[in-house]
């Protein structure tokens, strides 16, 4: 189940279930969004990314689903595995060139073997 | 793939010392990097963008007298946290952009602790 700790929403998972993680983002000029993971003591690693233009892209075992109408990304992954116990972010800029990057609250996933 | 180095990975030090970040690009050309701060269970906020050769700009709420930047070259920015003090402890993370890659990489952090 999902519940909210004190600062960071956590997913807990089995192993093998597919996982839905949750991002809103809040600027509506946004035009390109990446998901990174982040694992204990360890920097952001990039995940996969998609442009305004699209409304889903799928990679593998991952897929991003992009609702722009109420500004609402969601990164699903299939048969999760407990290597993919990590923190996940969301994050958004106005282009895909030079700019900064805004990231989202995160999710920790948890999986359980 | 794209690497992006920091150094030290960790480092504990006394209040009111000083304490110099490194951050490389080891195989590619950053005109500009990013330095975020991460604190337990929170997300990563940005504190300056630096690009070479030029001052960085920094974030509202960061102050740039502590917080000193320096892009000298397109591979190498250091983040030095002068006179450090306890609430300064933190995860410091840069990135890097790669215009000719067109994204940005991130380093693997560096862990401060102030005594």
């Amino acid at each position: 189940g999902e519940s909210v700790g004190l600062h960071l929403p956590t997913l807990s998972v089995q192993e093998g279930d597919n996982s839905i993680i949750n991002c809103a983002y809040s600027n509506s000029a946004s035009d390109y969004f990446i998901w990174y993971k982040q694992e204990s003591g360890k920097g952001p690693q990039f995940i996969i990314d998609i442009r305004s233009n699209m409304d889903k892209r799928q990679g593998q075992r991952v897929t991003v689903l992009l609702n722009k109408t109420v500004k609402h990304l969601s990164l699903q992954i299939a048969a999760t595995q407990p290597g993919d116990s990590a923190v996940y972010f969301c994050a958004e800029k106005v282009n895909s060139g030079y700019s900064t990057l805004t990231f989202g609250k995160g999710t920790m996933l948890l999986v359980s073997p | 793939g794209a690497v992006v180095s920091q150094h030290p990975s960790r480092v504990i030090c006394k209040s009111g010392t000083s304490v110099k970040i490194e951050c490389r690009s080891l195989d590619f050309q950053a005109t500009t990097m990013f330095w975020y701060r991460q604190f337990p269970k929170q997300s990563l906020m940005l504190m300056a963008t630096s690009n070479e050769g030029s001052k960085a700009t920094y974030e509202q709420g960061v102050e740039k007298d502590k917080f000193l930047i320096n892009h000298a070259s397109l591979t190498l920015s250091t983040l030095t946290v002068t006179s450090a003090h306890p609430e300064d402890s933190s995860f410091y993370i840069c990135s890097a952009y790669g215009t000719s890659l067109g994204e940005q990489f991130f380093g693997p952090g560096t862990r401060l602790t102030v005594l």
